[in-house]
């Protein structure tokens, strides 16, 4: 399977714990993307690498959440302390460069987070 | 990057074309229509995009009118797999600006 992965695709935790989500792009892809999606709305920007550089940060992503891609290959997105308000899905998409005009990016499937 | 207009749902029956329509009439020069759909339970996925001319591929065609103020996504021959919320999405094409603005979209059913 060529497509982006992401891992694990539900999970559930207790409000203050520490969540870890990955995802692993289209090997040749070197731009990675994370976005939340909460329930009845549109995809919304978090971050997004070109190789391990991590260009560019919403101010969504407060100071409990860090994303970060080591070697520029997958990339690992941290939730500390969680709170209820981060139950959403988290999505992954990666780009080509100089395919995205072409092909746009590819989305995995998403990681569901449930806070209780 | 521009804001997007659509219908929050529509129906089609299944074999017809269904027409989506999209407004974003703040559009600038150098900024590109994006169609993206999320069938359920998935991420999303990309259909089609254009800047000025008209575009088709073997999933949807793209007609955009000539002030750019509207765009209208085509599925030639809607099946029940094309049932899915679908997003309009304009975007410049400046270096660096690499975000997608999704908005809320148009729920697309496709009807037996």
């Amino acid at each position: 399977d060529t497509g982006v992965s992401q891992n694990p695709r539900h999970k559930i935790t207790k409000r203050g714990q520490n969540v870890t989500f990955r995802c692993d792009p289209i090997s040749e892809h070197n731009r990675l993307y994370w976005y939340r999606q909460t329930l009845g709305q549109g995809p919304e920007f978090l971050t997004y690498f070109q190789n391990e550089a991590q260009l560019e940060k919403s101010r969504l992503l407060s100071d409990r959440f860090s994303a970060e891609r080591p070697k520029g290959s997958f990339s690992t997105l941290e939730i500390q302390r969680t709170e209820q308000g981060d139950s959403a899905m988290y999505l992954c998409a990666s780009s080509s460069g100089l395919l995205q005009r072409v092909y746009g990016y590819t989305f995995g499937s998403g990681t569901r987070l449930t806070v209780v | 990057d521009a804001k997007t207009t659509q219908p929050t749902s529509m129906d089609c029956a299944e074999g017809r074309a269904a027409n989506l329509p999209c407004n974003h009439s703040t559009i600038s020069g150098n900024e590109y229509v994006y169609w993206y759909r999320q069938i359920h339970s998935q991420g999303p996925q990309y259909i089609i995009h254009g800047l000025k001319n008209n575009e088709t591929n073997e999933m949807a065609s793209l007609i955009i009118t000539e002030d750019r103020k509207s765009s209208t996504l085509i599925l030639p021959h809607a099946t029940l797999r094309d049932t899915a919320v679908y997003y309009c999405i304009v975007r410049s094409a400046n270096f660096g600006n690499e975000k997608l603005t999704f908005g809320t979209g148009t729920r697309l059913t496709i009807i037996p």
